[in-house]
């Protein structure tokens, strides 16, 4: 069975600094996708970034960039130039790569802190 | 392109009534999820649909919720009779087709049910 873990259950940064937010997971298939998906205070669960196993890239989108780490089985989001904005609950997921089942972990609360 | 809808926003029931949910996805999207959110977790998934057809209620409670999609488009998840630990975000979602990861899901505002 596939689990996701965070690694903080509370962040905070300055506006305009970097943060990063770690997460790990355990799966023992070797093609899969995951997630960080953003949650601010209205519930709305807000695709972030997503990264496929098989791709040796890291994604990246504007401010957001992953660093995967395959064998280490980790998955860390690195927001730069944070804004009040980015205040929000972030989670790792997990999907199967024929498989929808999106696993979610805890959550980290991110404040970013004007 | 309207997203997700879904009602109401809130419900507060008393353990042991019935309480039902409505989900009204992203237009064309073949592909309907029903999520648990327990306060301080992640979601949980409860039941997948294809179309009308249920892909996935493994982590459904089929004692006391059920869901329909009869006509392939809106949904709804119903618990009857609702217990305390029942409290949570109840969020819906849709994608375009089943299948893995690379089919995005997009999520609705969720509804938040308090029991008492």
């Amino acid at each position: 069975a596939q689990t996701v873990t965070r690694s903080q259950p509370e962040m905070s940064v300055q506006e305009a600094e970097t943060v990063t937010l770690s997460c790990t997971y355990d799966t023992s298939e070797s093609n899969y996708y995951l997630f960080w998906y953003k949650q601010p205070p209205s519930r709305q669960m807000i695709l972030v970034i997503r990264q496929e196993a098989y791709k040796q890239q890291n994604a990246t989108e504007n401010r957001f960039s992953v660093n995967f780490q395959k064998a280490a089985k980790s998955f860390s989001l690195k927001i730069s130039d944070s804004q009040l904005g980015d205040t929000a609950m972030y989670f790792c997921a997990f999907t199967s790569y024929n498989n929808n089942d999106m696993r979610f972990g805890a959550g980290t609360r991110l404040t970013v802190k004007p | 392109e309207a997203g997700v809808a879904q009602s109401p926003r809130y419900k507060i029931i008393e353990k042991r009534q019935s309480v039902a949910f409505w989900c009204n996805p992203i237009s064309g999207h073949a592909t309907l999820y029903w999520y648990q959110q327990i306060l301080g977790q992640g979601p949980k998934l409860l039941i997948q649909f294809q179309n009308n057809g249920v892909v996935d209620d493994s982590q459904l409670p089929k004692d006391r919720f059920s869901a329909e999609r009869l006509k392939g488009v809106d949904s709804t998840l119903k618990i009857q009779p609702a217990k305390l630990e029942d409290s949570a975000v109840y969020l819906c979602a849709s994608s375009l087709r089943a299948g893995g990861g690379y089919n995005e899901q997009f999520f609705g505002p969720g509804t938040r049910l308090t029991v008492l």
